[in-house]
Order: structure tokens, then C-alpha cells, then sequence
């Protein structure tokens, strides 16, 4: 059974500092690997999907890394900005590409 | 594209009472749908699968009694929480991804604060 581990569990920078959120998965068998957003009370906002086959995505100032053989993947937050805060939640896609496993998340605060 | 809605954000019930969430997908079709669960401070907890025009499929400990899904079209499915206990008070979110597009990340809604009272 998957099993999805994010550290750390919460983490808090000053506005403008580069940081790495890191997520680690048991089984390396997945299709793919989605990080999301969410803010307090919401829904889930997809950030970077992740195939299998691919290293890395990019969007603006996020960078995802996607390392299948150590079971492992970070999100890269270059320049960080209040409006950044925010829990962090990282699934793995199961081989089928039909079930998400969560991990359980990292709350980051960017202190303006 | 691919832009789920989840109504209602919010409800507040009486212990005993039902309540019924909707889950749609508004451009395109959806013949599968996932219905999560995340309790504070916690990973979401898939709780079952949704299929159109089929039974759904819950997972390990899951009371199918208790949550009751109907997927009656390709782009609504409901979820009713039955004879609801203040244990129930959880946060309910769903999501789906355009048939076929399995390259595709999954889409989710804006989820549902249920309280009950």
C-alpha cells in the first residue's frame, strides 16, 4: 500500500527566501505525482503534475523535482511572498492513474 | 477546462438528519468521481469511488450505509451523509479528471465544511 510522507509538517520563512517543501512516496510504481494548494477552508488547487517519465515541471516560481527510484519529489518555491501561505499537499498517482494517495501535507507561512 | 463545483461549501445539521452534497463536473463529462474526506490537520482520506451509472466503489472501512453515492449522470455525482453524528463533522471534498486524459491531473472542488450539531 502507497504511502505518502511530507516534511516538514510546517515551516515558516521571511518573505523572499527560496525553500523546498519535500515529499517521499513508498512505492515507486506511480503514474504520476500531483502537488496542490490549499487554503484554509478550501478546495485543492493543482500546482505541477509530474508523469512518470519526466524529472522535473515548472511553472513561474514553482519547480517540482520527480525522483521514482528514491521514492522522492520537492517543490521549489523560489522568492517567496506572504500571499505563498498556504498547506502544501503532495499525491502520488497510483499505476493505474486512477487513485491519489495524500500525503499529509506541509503548512507554510511567509512572514511579510 | 476541467473545472469541478461542490455545493454546498458549508452546512450546519441536527445529529440524526441527512445531508446531500453535489459534486459536478461543469465542462466536461465525467464518468468517474472521487468523494474524499480530510479531518483537521490531515491528509484527505479517499473514502470512495463514484461510477456513473453503476454502484460506487468504497474504500476499507468505509460504511456504504452511512455514505450513500449516486452517480446518476456524466456530471453529477451526490454524496448523502445518513442519519448524521457529530462525528461525522468533517470537511468533504471530490474531484475528477476528463475521461481518457490520464496524463491529465485531477481537478477538485472547493469541498464542503459539514458540522452537525
Amino acid at each position: 500500500k502507497q504511502e505518502v510522507t511530507q516534511i516538514p509538517a510546517a515551516l515558516s520563512v521571511p518573505e523572499g527566501e527560496n525553500l523546498v517543501l519535500n515529499c517521499s512516496f513508498t512505492d515507486s510504481a506511480i503514474y504520476n505525482l500531483q502537488w496542490f494548494r490549499q487554503d484554509p477552508g478550501k478546495g485543492l488547487t493543482s500546482l505541477l503534475l509530474i508523469q512518470s517519465s519526466q524529472r522535473e515541471q515548472t511553472s513561474g516560481r514553482l519547480n517540482a523535482s520527480l525522483d521514482k527510484s528514491s521514492g522522492r519529489s520537492t517543490l521549489y518555491i523560489a522568492a517567496s511572498q506572504p500571499g505563498d501561505s498556504a498547506t502544501y499537499l503532495c499525491a502520488a498517482g497510483d499505476g493505474s492513474a486512477r487513485q491519489l494517495t495524500f500525503g499529509s501535507g506541509t503548512q507554510l507561512t511567509v512572514l511579510p | 477546462g476541467a473545472v469541478v463545483s461542490q455545493h454546498p461549501s458549508r452546512v450546519i445539521c441536527k445529529s440524526g438528519t441527512s445531508v446531500k452534497i453535489e459534486c459536478r463536473s461543469l465542462d466536461f463529462q465525467a464518468t468517474t468521481m472521487f468523494w474524499y474526506r480530510q479531518f483537521p490537520k490531515k491528509s484527505l482520506m479517499l473514502m470512495a469511488t463514484s461510477n456513473e451509472g453503476s454502484k460506487a466503489t468504497y474504500e476499507q472501512g468505509v460504511e456504504k450505509d452511512k455514505f450513500l453515492i449516486n452517480h446518476a449522470s456524466l456530471t453529477l455525482s451526490t454524496l448523502t451523509v445518513t442519519s448524521a453524528h457529530p462525528e461525522d463533522s468533517s470537511f468533504y471534498i471530490c474531484s475528477a479528471r476528463p475521461p481518457g486524459q490520464l496524463n491529465y491531473g485531477y481537478t477538485f472542488g472547493s469541498g464542503t465544511r459539514l458540522t452537525v450539531v
